[in-house]
């Protein structure tokens, strides 16, 4: 069983469209996260969320829209894609704590064209 | 606000123990050290957390200094499989969030 699950995996899409990136985890965490890395391959957060409430939004443009219909799931809509949007985008999860571990989903590569 | 400092890079011989430094001069009371690995083309991998006191577990140690203004990660026998980049990360200073910094790239030459 995959811990952290994001799909898809790969995803290509036009200037414009509006796409999006599911993620679930099984671990019963309470806390799950997006980040983003960019080809320099530096991760950034984006969004934390904590019992499905956004506790962290780090500057994210407002067309990037995070959405968690329940302590599992956390699902990312991206509107008017642009170029610069094209990264591997990373969901995790954790318990809330600064002392607790957090795993990683496996990346969605996005390549907008 | 904390931050961490660690080598660009750094290569290490199969089966022989690598020590990845990591400098956090500034780490506040309540920073735990984090260290995380990432193998290419997969997401971070949790390695190894402590706080104040050495810890180990199945794929590393963590040594703390005194202080806790330093910490090094240690593989004990690396294999071609730990070729990754590693980053150290103080989870307390930036609140309930990972905030990764460049990492250290190992290297594993067979």
């Amino acid at each position: 069983d995959t811990a952290v699950s994001q799909t898809p995996k790969y995803l290509v899409t036009q200037m414009g469209n509006d796409k999006s990136i599911k993620c679930e985890q099984n671990l019963g965490h309470d806390t799950m996260y997006w980040y983003k890395q960019d080809s320099k391959k530096f991760l950034k957060i984006m969004f934390s969320y904590n019992n499905k409430e956004l506790i962290i939004n780090e500057t994210v443009p407002n067309r990037f829209s995070p959405k968690s219909p329940d302590k599992a799931h956390l699902n990312l809509h991206i509107n008017s894609l642009e170029l610069g949007d094209s990264a591997v985008y990373f969901c995790a999860s954790s318990h809330r704590g600064f002392d607790t571990e957090a795993f990683f989903g496996q990346g969605t590569r996005l390549t907008v064209v | 606000d904390a931050k961490t400092t660690q080598p660009n890079s750094m290569e290490s011989n199969e089966e022989e123990p690598v020590h990845l430094p990591c400098n956090h001069s500034t780490i506040s009371g309540t920073d735990y050290i984090h260290w995380y690995r990432q193998l290419p083309s997969q997401g971070p991998e949790y390695v190894i957390h402590g706080l104040t006191s050495n810890v180990n577990n199945r794929m590393a140690s963590l040594a703390i200094a005194e202080d806790r203004k330093s910490s090094t990660l240690i593989l004990h026998r690396a294999t071609l499989r730990d070729a990754a980049v590693y980053y150290c990360i103080l989870t307390a200073t930036y609140g309930n969030k990972l905030v990764f910094g460049a990492g250290t790239i190992l290297r594993v030459k067979s």
